[in-house]
């Protein structure tokens, strides 16, 4: 069993949509949690960062940690086509070592 | 957000060759960095832990002896793959922390091509 599940899609959505993507892990001493957003033959970029369990919203994107569950989601509400992109979570013991997921790959339809 | 720049963002080189990728942090010291290689449509995977001024901490299953770390100054780790194979051919990326909580950075990454 991978540390980190993440399904890879493709999901396609109308603009507009509100999206959920979402992780799984078996790891109980992760900590901290992330999401990245990736466009094709880039670098990831940081979108999210929590601790913890707990919600964090940063204009459209709110981020959600579940660790009774070990269960982590990342919502997009009013969805873009400029967010077409994969998806990354990631996760730490706090020990700077990140387990990512595979990445979900996300395309937004105008 | 922190910046780290990567170098080049793409290369081919002949297979037997050896190839250098840079990976620095603009705008924070990073005594620590990360390289990790991204297979399409696969998840980032851990390759070694580059640390200033001593050896880098290499994954299981990574040669240290193929896939060469120097990490000089705490703004510059540099990944040399040596004797590149078609095998080798990857995405690179690199990643530095800031300090504190750990939120990684990461570089453009770098497209290698060993034909």
């Amino acid at each position: 069993q991978k540390e980190v599940e993440q399904d890879p899609g493709p999901l396609s959505v109308p603009e507009g949509a509100i999206v959920s993507l979402n992780c799984t892990y078996s790891n109980s001493a992760f900590q901290y949690f992330m999401w990245y957003r990736q466009y094709s033959r880039k670098g990831p970029e940081l979108l999210m960062y929590t601790y913890s369990s707990g919600n964090k919203e940063d204009g459209r994107f709110t981020a959600q940690v579940d660790k009774s569950s070990k269960y982590i989601s990342l919502f997009i509400r009013d969805s873009q086509p400029s967010d077409s992109a994969t998806y990354l979570c990631a996760m730490s013991a706090g020990y700077q070592k990140v387990t990512f997921g595979t990445g979900t790959k996300l395309q937004v339809i105008p | 957000g922190a910046v780290v720049s990567q170098h080049p963002s793409w290369v081919i080189c002949k297979s037997g060759t050896s190839v250098k990728i840079e990976c620095r942090s603009l705008d924070f010291q990073a005594t620590t960095m990360f390289w990790y290689r991204q297979f399409p449509k696969q998840s980032l995977m851990l390759m070694a832990t580059s640390n200033e001024g001593s050896k880098a901490t290499y994954e299981q299953g990574v040669e240290k002896d193929k896939f060469l770390i120097n990490h000089a100054s705490l703004t510059l780790s540099t990944l040399t793959v040596t004797s590149a194979h078609p095998e080798d051919s990857s995405f690179y990326i690199c990643s530095a922390w800031p300090g504190g909580p750990p939120e990684a950075f990461f570089g453009q990454g770098t497209r290698l091509t060993v034909v």
